[in-house]
Order: structure tokens, then C-alpha cells, then sequence
């Protein structure tokens, strides 16, 4: 089993719709992660969270450190949305991060 | 300011040979991390340095291996290429462990 599991694997949305992604870990962790990689494979940092909620923009990210879960948000989804988002973890005091498998997330017009 | 910058963008080497990949991290950044994908697979934690010290690495053999110089830009090593060598490998910084990373461009590396 992966220490790091993401749902759904894929994902279609209209224009509009309001998306969640989930991710749970079954490790202790410092810090989780959200990453958004595109097509070109260019890989952008969203959130990095630790307790709680953080918003910017249209999306937003929490965590449940009790029950070992986080879910990333996008409300009014549009087609530049579409990406591969990739949740991952800070294991104990690591540096590195261990990642889930990612959501390929598609939105039409 | 300048992202983490990656080199080559794009190589190919045959079965067998050695590569050397280079990255420059984001100034003022100290850690540097090496992460593979391979094709149509997740992405898997190869190498991390910190203050030009090897801090920990994945589950990868020693033909993988790497450094990091006193400007802490680094470099990733792999010897005996194999096929399923190939994928993106991809360099991250921060300024400091366990706060936001930022990824290079990536180098596709292709081994025939």
C-alpha cells in the first residue's frame, strides 16, 4: 500500500463545477503538499499546509491531521484547471517528498 | 529572480553509458532534491542535499548517485544506464527543509 493515496485517479468536469480531490496518508507528517504538474511537465507548488485551510484564489486546501486526509478545492472550475494534481508529504523531519499517484483533472468548456 | 534551472533539457544515451544532469537552485536556497517519473508512473524521491551534505536518498541502486557543490547547485549521476532509466528527472529547492519546493524544467533523459 502507498503511504501516500490519491481519489480519483482521473476526473471531467464542466466549466463551472465545483472540484474535490482527495489525499490520505497513512505516515507521520510535518507538512503536506499540493503540486499541480501540466501537460509540458512543469511542476508549480499550490499549498504547502501543516493544520487547517488555506485559500488563494479559486482554490482551496485542507487537512485533517486526526484523521490523516487533506482535500483540495476548486470552486467554478474552467478548462485552464486542467492539470495533473498531485498531493505529497513531508515524513517525519525529511526534507524530501514522498508523492501520491496524482488526479488527472479535465474541464471542459 | 531566476527559478531552479535544469541541464540538458533533452538527452539520449544508449544502454549502458553514463549521464551527468545538472541543476542550479533558486539563490539563497541551500536544499536541493533530485525526483524521477517515469513514464506514465508517479513521481519517486531520488536524492536530497542540504548544505552540501547527502540528507537522505529513495529506493534507487548506488549507480545512482550525486553531490552538491559549495554554490549549492548539484549534480545527478547514473552509471550503467538501463532501460527503464528513462523519464523526466526533475530538481527541486528551498530555502529550507520542509517549506515550499520549487521544481525545475525537467530532463527528459531517453536510453535506447
Amino acid at each position: 500500500k502507498n503511504e501516500v493515496e490519491q481519489s480519483p485517479q482521473n476526473l471531467t468536469a464542466q466549466e463551472g463545477e465545483f472540484i474535490t480531490i482527495n489525499c490520505s496518508y497513512s505516515v507521520g507528517i510535518s507538512a503536506l503538499h499540493w503540486l499541480q504538474q501540466h501537460p509540458g511537465g512543469g511542476i508549480v507548488s499550490l499549498f504547502m499546509l501543516s493544520s487547517g485551510k488555506k485559500k488563494h484564489g479559486r482554490l482551496i486546501a485542507t487537512i485533517n491531521i486526526q484523521e490523516k486526509h487533506s482535500s483540495l478545492h476548486i470552486t467554478a472550475s474552467h478548462p485552464r484547471d486542467s492539470a495533473v494534481y498531485i498531493c505529497a508529504v513531508n515524513r517525519g523531519s525529511q526534507g524530501n517528498l514522498i508523492f501520491g499517484k496524482g488526479t488527472k483533472l479535465s474541464v471542459k468548456p | 529572480e531566476a527559478g531552479v534551472t535544469q541541464s540538458p533539457t533533452h538527452l539520449i544515451k544508449t544502454r549502458g553509458q553514463q549521464v551527468t544532469l545538472r541543476c542550479s537552485p533558486i539563490s539563497g536556497h541551500t536544499s536541493v532534491y533530485w525526483y524521477q517519473q517515469a513514464l506514465g508512473l508517479g513521481l519517486q524521491f531520488l536524492l536530497w542535499y542540504d548544505e552540501g551534505e547527502e540528507r537522505n536518498r529513495g529506493n534507487f541502486p548506488p549507480r545512482f548517485s550525486g553531490r552538491q557543490f559549495p554554490n549549492y547547485s548539484s549534480e545527478l549521476n547514473v552509471n550503467a544506464l538501463e532501460l527503464e532509466d528513462s523519464a523526466l528527472y526533475l530538481c527541486a529547492s528551498s530555502f529550507r527543509i520542509q517549506e515550499t519546493q520549487y521544481f525545475g524544467p525537467g530532463t527528459r533523459l531517453l536510453v535506447l
